[in-house]
C-alpha cells in the first residue's frame, strides 16, 4: 500500500521558516519525481515545487521562488521542503503527492501574527 | 501559472449520470491528458483516473474518463450519495514546466 506521511506543519509568525517532511513507502520512491501542493482553506489546489527522481531537476511555483526549496533523500524515501520567508497566503495544508497518481494526507501551515 | 478550466458545480439526481469537464491547452491536457481527483471535505485528493483515463485499482466502473482535444472529461453513472464531492482535474503543463489544476467542480447529488 502507497502511503506518504507529511509531517512538520504549525502555526508561526510572518517572516518565519519551517521544514516539511514527507516519508514514503509502497513504491520504488527513487523513480519517482514528487511534488509539493497545498491547498488554502476552502480553496483549490495549488502546485508549489516538484524534483526529479535524482534532483536533477527542481522546479518551482512563481509564488515560492526564491523563498522555499525541496530537496529529497532517496536513501531515505524522504522529500522536504524547506520554506522561508513565510507570508499569510502560505498558509495551506501542503501535500506531498505525485499530482497524477499517488497523494499523502497532508499537514497544515498556518501564517499568523 | 494559468490553470485548467472547470465549472464550479453540477447537480444532478440520486442514479442520474454526471459529466465533468476540464478544458486546458494543447501544451497540458491536449499533450498528455488530465488526471482526475476526487476530494471530500477534510481528506486528502483521491486519484479517480491516470491521464491515459485508465483507472487505479479499486475505483468503479461507474467512472470513465475520456479527452477530446484540450478537453478531459469524467462520468459518473448511477450517481450515489457519496458521489458529493470536490472533483480536481491534473495536468503537467509542458510549456510553463508546471503541473496545473482546475479550479474544482463541486459535484451535488440531489
Amino acid at each position: 500500500e502507497v502511503q506518504l506521511l507529511a509531517s512538520g506543519g504549525g502555526l508561526l509568525q510572518p517572516g518565519g521558516s519551517l521544514r516539511l517532511s514527507c516519508a514514503a513507502s509502497g513504491f520504488t520512491f527513487s523513480s519517482r519525481s514528487m511534488s509539493w501542493v497545498r491547498q488554502a482553506p476552502g480553496k483549490g489546489l495549488e502546485w508549489v515545487s516538484s524534483v526529479s527522481h535524482n534532483s536533477g531537476d527542481i522546479l518551482y511555483a512563481d509564488s515560492v521562488k526564491g523563498r522555499f526549496t525541496i530537496s529529497r533523500d532517496n536513501s531515505k524515501n524522504t522529500v522536504y521542503l524547506q520554506m522561508n520567508g513565510l507570508r499569510a497566503e502560505d498558509t495551506a495544508v501542503y501535500y506531498c503527492a505525485d499530482p497524477a497518481d499517488y497523494w499523502g494526507q497532508g499537514t497544515l501551515v498556518t501564517v499568523s501574527s | 501559472q494559468a490553470g485548467l478550466t472547470q465549472p464550479p458545480s453540477v447537480s444532478k439526481g440520486l442514479r442520474q449520470t454526471a459529466t465533468l469537464t476540464c478544458t486546458g491547452n494543447i501544451n497540458n491536457v491536449g499533450d498528455q491528458g488530465a488526471a482526475w481527483l476526487q476530494q471530500h471535505q477534510g481528506h486528502p485528493p483521491k486519484l479517480l483516473s491516470y491521464r491515459n483515463n485508465n483507472r487505479p485499482s479499486g475505483i468503479s466502473e461507474r467512472l470513465s474518463a475520456s479527452r477530446s482535444g484540450n478537453t478531459a472529461s469524467l462520468t459518473i453513472t448511477g450517481l450515489q450519495p457519496e458521489d458529493e464531492a470536490d472533483y480536481y482535474c491534473s495536468a503537467w503543463d509542458s510549456s510553463l514546466s508546471a503541473w496545473v489544476f482546475g479550479g474544482g467542480t463541486k459535484l451535488t447529488v440531489l
